[in-house]
Formats: structure tokens, sequence, C-alpha cells
């Protein structure tokens, strides 16, 4: 089991490129969430689908985030254009059915650097 | 609006310790509660999950439980070893019917096993 696949694992650019993150779930699971991390705010859930549907997007800042989820083994989470506040890790996790009772299992994240 | 504490921050004990890490949540009306390890540049790993209707949930040297009622959840680990240093999180899922796949994280005890 290769587990959560997230890329890159660094990103640094400037204030105002696009950023766009990637995930790879583990083969079988069909419920995909995306979490940003930092210091302030802890861990928050941003995004999560469900058989490749977004399910509830209640977490997404603002208009400038937007994540797909074209088929069950990829998903992307885009910034653009991207601000210094979004600098914070950004992980991917899946679980498989009835995901409310099964772990969820992460990825081991992207470092955002947003200069 | 359901809200995860954790307590303390952080803590140092001597290997070979038993020790105890407190979670607590201010809604009752949670359908489970999960405890995950994070390690220094890494992703979460899910160590426990209890089922609302579970007390408790062992595995290996680790022991979580569950009161509801209180809105309360321990991590007891015995017999504590250096490489049981990372940062403990827990994590609810709100609500009665689990729709929402959504975990409510805290923000973590910081544990250090002294050698």
């Amino acid at each position: 089991d290769a587990g959560v696949i997230q890329s890159p694992r660094h990103e640094v650019t400037e204030m105002g490129q696009e950023v766009t993150l990637r995930c790879k779930p583990i083969s079988g699971h069909n419920s995909l969430f995306w979490y940003r991390q930092t210091m302030m705010r802890g861990l928050e859930l941003l995004i999560y689908f469900n058989n490749n549907v977004p399910i509830d997007d209640s977490g997404m800042p603002e208009d400038r985030f937007s994540a797909k989820m074209p088929n069950a083994s990829f998903s992307t989470l885009k910034i653009q254009p991207s601000e210094p506040r979004d600098s914070a890790v950004y992980f991917c996790a899946s679980s498989g059915w009835d995901s409310n009772n099964q772990p969820q299992h992460f990825g081991d994240g992207t470092r955002l650097s947003i200069l | 609006k359901q809200e995860v504490t954790q307590i303390p921050a952080a803590l140092s004990v001597p290997e070979g310790e038993n020790l105890v890490l407190n979670c607590s949540f201010t809604d009752s009306a949670i359908y489970n509660l999960q405890w995950f390890r994070q390690d220094p540049g890494k992703g979460l790993t899910s160590l426990l999950l209890i089922q609302s209707s579970q007390r408790e949930q062992t595995s290996g040297r680790l022991n979580a439980s569950l009161d509801k009622s209180s809105g309360r959840s321990t991590l007891y680990i015995a017999a504590s070893q250096p490489g049981d240093s990372a940062t403990y999180l827990c994590a609810v899922i709100p609500g009665y019917g689990g729709a929402t796949n959504k975990l409510i994280f805290g923000t973590g005890t910081l544990l250090a096993v002294q050698p």
C-alpha cells in the first residue's frame, strides 16, 4: 500500500502566482479530504469529496481556492492568485467506505510558502 | 459550534513513565472521536478511533477512553519510549448521524520522552 501521495512536497512562489497541489488517494478509498495546517489556526478541513463529488466546501477560505477530483485516483487544490497568508502546510487524506467509522489516512503534506 | 481543546500543550517525561493526554470537546453530540500522532514534517497517523457508543479502545501500549456526557477523552500511554515523542491530536466528527465526515481537531499536545 503506497499510502496517500502528495506533490510537490515543498512549493515556494511569489504572490499572485497560481499554485496547484496534487493528491493521489489510496486505491479503493472513496472519500478524499483537503486540510490546511497553520500555527495560528491548527488543522482545518477545507473540502471533502465522496465518490469524486464535493460534499462540503464550507472550509474553503475564499474564491481564490478551488478543488477538483476528476477521477477516483487524483485530486487537485488550486490557489489563484496566491497571497502570503496562504502559506501553510496542506494535507490530503483519504478513507474507505463508511468513512465516519474508518480512520483517515494522511499524506505527508505540501509545505507552501508565498513570498 | 464544536470546539476541541487539548491539555497540556506540551509535556516532557522520562522514558518508562506512564502518561495521560487530555482532550475535551464542548458539544457531546459526536459521531466518533479519533486520536492521531504527527511526527515533524509528516502527516497524521491514526492511532485509535472510538465510536460514540464505545467507552474505550486499546492498541498495544495505548488506551483511549471516551466520556461523552462530560465531553472528555484521555489517551493513556504505558511505559513511554523515546519513539513516542511526537504531537498527539484528538479530533471529533460532530453530530448524530455522521453525515458530515468533518473532523474537528484539537490544537495538539507536543510530547517529548527523554531517554
